[in-house]
């Protein structure tokens, strides 16, 4: 059973540009989730995903958007990059109302 | 109302001592609240987790106590090691919802001393 599974590890981009990371969840698992933790802080809610629909957002802006894909995989996508959206992302994949199993996440760092 | 609050923000304990970390919360709509372990470097590994239909839960060294009039809820973790070292993130979640959004802790970093 493969866990969850993300790319790149590491990004770096300048202000203003655009970025997509990736994600493939657990084997079985049709829920994704993404979270943004930022350096000393808790993850924080970003999106989820069910069933390549969008059914739960927290408090990000627009230019923050994903997909999910028949296979589960997910992309998210964060436009017009500012400073602060320096941070890890971790996605994470789950049953339906089940506990949920986070990747190592994402290092993006916007210069 | 959508808090939850985790103390303390750091933890120095001896080998072989008991590490106790504290999380408080608001929403009585709660039902799920899980504990994540996080090192450096790695995503957050679902640790131990209890719904509010009981008051403890025990797994090998780590017990969760959870307190619903006083709607806190905290972990302990026996006989710590200094492979415990890590930072470790309380967080709830309305899991009956069928959407488990977790509202995670600021996080308690354990450092366990040899």
């Amino acid at each position: 059973e493969t866990g969850v599974t993300q790319s790149p590890t590491h990004l770096i981009k300048t202000r203003g540009q655009q970025v997509t990371l990736r994600c493939s969840s657990q084997s079985g698992h049709n829920t994704v989730s993404w979270y943004q933790q930022a350096l000393g802080q808790g993850p924080q809610f970003i999106f989820q995903y069910y069933r390549e629909e969008e059914n739960g957002r927290g408090n990000f802006p627009p230019r923050f958007s994903g997909l999910q894909f028949p296979n589960y995989s997910s992309e998210l996508n964060v436009n017009a990059l500012e400073l602060d959206d320096s941070a890890l992302y971790l996605c994470a994949s789950s049953l339906p109302s089940s506990p949920l199993h986070f990747g190592n996440g994402t290092r993006l760092t916007v210069t | 109302q959508q808090q939850v609050k985790q103390s303390p923000q750091s933890l120095i304990v001896q080998k072989g001592g008991i590490s106790i970390i504290n999380c408080a919360y608001e929403n009585t709509a709660f039902d799920y609240f899980p504990w994540y372990q996080q090192f450096p470097g790695k995503g957050p590994a679902l640790l131990i987790a209890i719904r509010p239909d009981v008051s403890e839960k025990k797994e090998g060294r780590f017990t969760i106590s959870f307190n619903k009039s006083a709607k806190q809820f905290s972990l302990h973790i026996m006989d710590s090691q200094p492979g415990d070292s890590a930072t470790y993130f309380c967080a709830a979640s309305m899991l009956s919802g069928g959407y488990n959004k977790l509202i995670f802790g600021a996080g308690t970093r354990l450092a366990v001393h040899p």
